[in-house]
């Protein structure tokens, strides 16, 4: 268990539709990650918040956007949904360590548009 | 763009037997780490390697970062069933609060009993 905690844990929505999809990270860490991940394209990094504020942005369509609340809690929306959106997303969080970045990733939402 | 190739990308190998997996870039990172991802579950972190011809060892792994710091190799000794899985790298850059995370291609490997 990494401590970071991902809801739902599976869902099925019909194309156009818009999802939320929740992330609780490990107790203490600052960051939160999003990440999408298909067989074609691999574990792509969509987008980082530290403390609330978006800090880096990846792969992340505009039909996307995500947000830290204060109690730093995060959730990922997806709107407008087509076919090819269907992904595993991972939500990670992290601490800064002295040997760098140790993130820990929740064990992902499955999403299925159909 | 950063890109990171592993290969090879697929490897089905019988129990005991070596095997190396090697993760290119033609960039520079600040780190690079290794995670294993089973089905169902999230990638979780094998190693870091920080430093240009860094070895480290973990068990039946040994991890090594290239001199340049763009490229890294995993060698497994006497593989096992558990194993199996998706061996993904990761190249970290450094830049205060926003450190990013870019991961490989991936490598998926089945050993069989």
């Amino acid at each position: 268990d990494s401590g970071v905690t991902q809801t739902p844990k599976h869902l099925i929505t019909a194309t156009g539709q818009r999802v939320t999809l929740r992330c609780s990270p490990r107790s203490g860490d600052l960051s939160v990650y999003w990440y999408q991940q298909s067989l074609d394209q691999g574990l792509q990094f969509l987008i980082q918040y530290y403390n609330g504020e978006e800090r880096a942005k990846g792969n992340i369509l505009e039909r996307f956007s995500a947000q830290q609340f204060p109690d730093l809690h995060s959730e990922l929306n997806l709107s407008s949904l087509e076919l090819g959106d269907s992904a595993l997303y991972f939500c990670a969080s992290s601490s800064r360590t002295v040997a760098g970045n140790t993130i820990y990733f929740g064990e992902g939402s499955w999403l299925t548009v159909v | 763009t950063q890109l990171l190739e592993q290969s090879p990308q697929f490897l089905s190998i019988q129990e005991g037997e070596n095997l190396t997996v090697y993760c290119n870039s033609s960039s520079v990172f600040s780190s690079l780490q290794w995670y294993r991802q089973e089905p169902g579950e999230g990638p979780v972190l094998l190693v870091t390697v920080v430093t240009g011809g860094e070895v480290k060892k973990l068990k039946r792994l040994t991890f090594q970062f290239g001199d340049a710091r763009k490229d890294s190799s995993l060698h497994i000794t006497a593989a096992q069933p558990g194993d199996t899985g998706l061996y993904l790298c990761a190249g970290v850059t450094y830049g205060g609060a926003t450190n990013k995370l870019i991961f490989g291609t991936g490598t998926l490997l089945a050993v069989q009993p």
